[in-house]
């Protein structure tokens, strides 16, 4: 199946710093989503971005897709962005019709 | 617009036994996905239900089965609880399928004694 690979996984910075994430994956995908999970469990979507740039506010990804690579940047970072952000994506060719995900990067904030 | 529900919030069982999970979709979706998620790891897909049939499955046994409803709800039952299905397990909607954006529930915490 399709392997999905998240770095860093761990990332520790101050309030007001910015951050990249970065999701490699191995195949053409048709659907590539970014996800928050915040300490209840709850997954929020971020982006929906099988290809092309979003911004969000002080998020914004990018994925090239020929690249197989995504990117989600977070400015200015907050105590309350802490948490696991999870790159999740679809292979395009078919099989198993579910999302595919990464291992995440656990984000830390400190005051 | 009601978003993705889930029922119930925690559970407990112990080995061996039978469990059924609950899940509304959000308004307008008729695509229901499952995934079970161990602590410290990223969610795995279970399978998914379209149009009340099964549309595809991930690496899980049969003791893993589902339902999906003519309201687009759906239900995941696991038998013969083991102590390994401790986990979250998660529901998704969306309009159609995986290809389109997927929206999770808070989840139901399970823990199998």
């Amino acid at each position: 199946g399709i392997q999905v690979e998240q770095s860093p996984p761990d990332l520790i910075l101050q309030e007001g710093a910015n951050s990249t994430l970065r999701c490699n994956f191995s195949d053409s995908v048709n659907n590539l989503q970014w996800f928050h999970q915040n300490p209840w469990g709850q997954l929020i979507n971020l982006f929906y971005i099988p290809s092309g740039t979003k911004q969000n506010g002080r998020l914004s990804a990018t994925t090239v897709a020929t690249e197989r690579y995504s990117l989600l940047y977070i400015s200015s970072s907050q105590t309350t962005d802490s948490g696991v952000y999870f790159c999740a994506l679809r292979y395009s060719g078919g099989g198993a019709d579910g999302l595919t995900f990464g291992k995440g990067t656990h984000l830390i904030i400190q005051p | 617009e009601t978003g993705v529900t889930q029922s119930p919030t925690h559970l407990i069982k112990t080995r061996g036994q039978q469990v059924t999970l609950r899940c509304s979709s959000q308004s307008g979706h008729n695509t229901v996905s499952w995934y079970q998620q161990a602590l410290g790891q990223g969610p795995q897909f279970i399978f998914q239900y379209y149009r009340e049939e099964e549309n595809g499955r991930g690496n899980f046994p049969p003791r893993f089965s589902g339902l999906q409803f003519p309201n687009y709800s759906s239900e995941l039952n696991v038998n013969a609880l083991e102590l390994d299905d401790s986990a979250l397990y998660l529901c998704a909607s969306s309009a159609g399928l995986s290809y389109n954006e997927q929206f999770f529930g808070p989840g139901t915490r399970l823990t199998v004694l």
